[in-house]
C-alpha cells in the first residue's frame, strides 16, 4: 500500500497562511495525490488532488515538488473552520482499484 | 443534490446481534466505498463496490463482515454476531469516476455492548 509521511501536529495563527507539508517517496507515475481534512466527530472532506502540476480551488492550494516525492497543501489565510486533521494520500488509477489508504495524517490547531 | 447519506447515524447493538449500515451515494456516483475508523485511530479501507460487483473487498475481515450494492437501492455493509471490537465509526463514500475525489458520509457510529 502506498505510504505518505506528514507531521503529527501544527499550529497556525488566524488569518495567517499555512503550509503543510506530505512526503510520499514511493510514488509512482499514475499515482494521484489527494488531500482529504476531518473535523472531530465528522466525515472526511475532500479537499484537492492533482497529478504534476500545481493547483488551485476554493479551499487550498497544491504544490507538487518536480519529482513528485513531495507535496504541500497551501490554505492562504487560517481560519479557526479550518482546525481538523489533514491527511495526504495517493491513489493509483492504473489497475482496477482506486482505494484511497489514509494514514495518520496532520492535526492542525489554530490560534485565535 | 444531496451529499452521502449513510443511516442511522448511531447504532447500538449487543453482542451477538447483527449491524446494518446503510449508504445512499450521490446521484450519478456509481462508486463506492466503505472505512472504518477506530477510536483514536485512522481511516482504514474495507471495501471498493460498483453496481453489483464487488471489486476490491481487501480490507474487509473475512469473517462476519459483508457488502453489497445492489442495482435498485443504498449500499449496505453487514457485520454479523458483533463483537466489542466492531465498535467504530463507519464512513461510506462515493465518487462519479475512478479519478475523482471522494464524498464522505457523515458515519454511522456502531457502539457494541
Amino acid at each position: 500500500d502506498a505510504k505518505t509521511t506528514q507531521p503529527n501536529s501544527m499550529e497556525s495563527n488566524e488569518e495567517e497562511p499555512v503550509h503543510l507539508p506530505c512526503n510520499h517517496s514511493t510514488i509512482s507515475g499514475t499515482d494521484y495525490i489527494h488531500w482529504y481534512r476531518q473535523l472531530p466527530s465528522q466525515g472526511p472532506e475532500y479537499v484537492i488532488h492533482g497529478l504534476t502540476s500545481n493547483v488551485n480551488n476554493r479551499m487550498a492550494s497544491l504544490a507538487i515538488a518536480e519529482d513528485r516525492k513531495s507535496s504541500t497543501l497551501i490554505l492562504h489565510r487560517a481560519t479557526l473552520r479550518d482546525a481538523a486533521v489533514y491527511y495526504c494520500t495517493q491513489m493509483n488509477y492504473g489497475g482496477a482499484t482506486n482505494k484511497l489508504i489514509f494514514g495518520t495524517g496532520t492535526l492542525l490547531a489554530v490560534q485565535p | 443534490n444531496a451529499g452521502v447519506m449513510q443511516n442511522p447515524r448511531h447504532l447500538v447493538r449487543r453482542r451477538g446481534q447483527e449491524a446494518r449500515l446503510r449508504c445512499s451515494p450521490m446521484k450519478g456516483h456509481s462508486h463506492v466505498y466503505w472505512y472504518r475508523q477506530l477510536p483514536e485511530e485512522g481511516l482504514k479501507f474495507m471495501v471498493y463496490l460498483q453496481k453489483e460487483n464487488i471489486i476490491d473487498e481487501s480490507g474487509m475481515p473475512k469473517e462476519r463482515f459483508s457488502a453489497e450494492f445492489p442495482k435498485e437501492g443504498p449500499s449496505i455493509l453487514r457485520i454479523q454476531q458483533v463483537v466489542r471490537g466492531d465498535s467504530a465509526a463507519y464512513f461510506c463514500a462515493s465518487s462519479p469516476r475512478l479519478i475523482d475525489g471522494y464524498t464522505f458520509g457523515s458515519g454511522t457510529r456502531l457502539t457494541v455492548v
